[in-house]
């Protein structure tokens, strides 16, 4: 199995919502992350877990809480977006140990805040 | 500090004809270089990689790609494109880290395919 799945396909949601994003992989990756892809750009990193463990944040605001409650599960909790959020989210995974190995990405969630 | 640059942003060719997409890329150590496919409203899904070894590296629908050192370069190529292959290609590198790998994305070329 190598696939990462990415559930909702697409989200609405208010500026006062609260919602999350998931993804889960069986492909028994240690490495996950969270991408956020505009119209027309390439994916920029939000999120790296290494080992359950947060270890990389690019300064991403508050209202993006990730979480990663098993080794096989990675959420975004989202609260108080703006519409400028509104993008493609996208989740990778990868092996760890920092060698020789690729990113596999999900389908992505399209996100658009009303 | 690791770049991709794509110079490229859109290409249009013939179906049947052949393609070449441009890479250049900036990392201290030896590179992980990969090419990635997204259709409209997809996710990415991987064509090709290098690590290391033979520097012609072939993937997969056909794609192939090049490391040049000399150039930095990692360019893409296939020798009959076909009507399906129009889509938004992305060169990455893999800069690696301890425990795992940040992924750093070209800007992307568009492809368009005319008939």
């Amino acid at each position: 199995d190598t696939e990462v799945t990415q559930t909702p396909k697409h989200l609405v949601m208010g500026m006062t919502n609260k919602k999350s994003l998931k993804c889960e992989q069986h492909m028994g990756h240690r490495a996950m992350y969270w991408y956020k892809q505009k119209a027309k750009k390439p994916p920029e990193l939000m999120f790296v877990y290494s080992y359950e463990k947060l270890s990389i944040n690019e300064s991403v605001p508050s209202r993006f809480s990730p979480e990663c409650p098993n080794s096989s599960l990675l959420n975004l909790h989202l609260h108080a977006l703006q519409p400028e959020d509104s993008a493609l989210y996208l989740c990778a995974s990868s092996q760890e140990g920092g060698g020789k190995t690729e990113a596999f990405f999900g389908q992505g969630t399209r996100l658009t805040v009303v | 500090a690791q770049s991709v640059t794509q110079p490229d942003i859109h290409i249009t060719v013939s179906e049947g004809a052949s393609l070449e997409l441009r890479c250049n890329y900036s990392y201290g150590a030896t590179p992980y270089l990969f090419w990635y496919v997204q259709s409209p409203g997809q996710g990415l899904q991987l064509l090709l990689k290098y690590f290391s070894g033979d520097t012609l590296v072939q993937g997969i629908k056909g794609f192939e790609a090049e490391f040049k050192r000399s150039q930095s370069s990692f360019n893409l190529r296939k020798p009959s494109v076909h009507w399906s292959d129009a889509a938004e290609y992305f060169c990455a590198v893999g800069a690696r880290d301890q425990v795992f790998n940040k992924f750093y994305f070209g800007s992307g070329t568009k492809l368009n395919v005319k008939p």
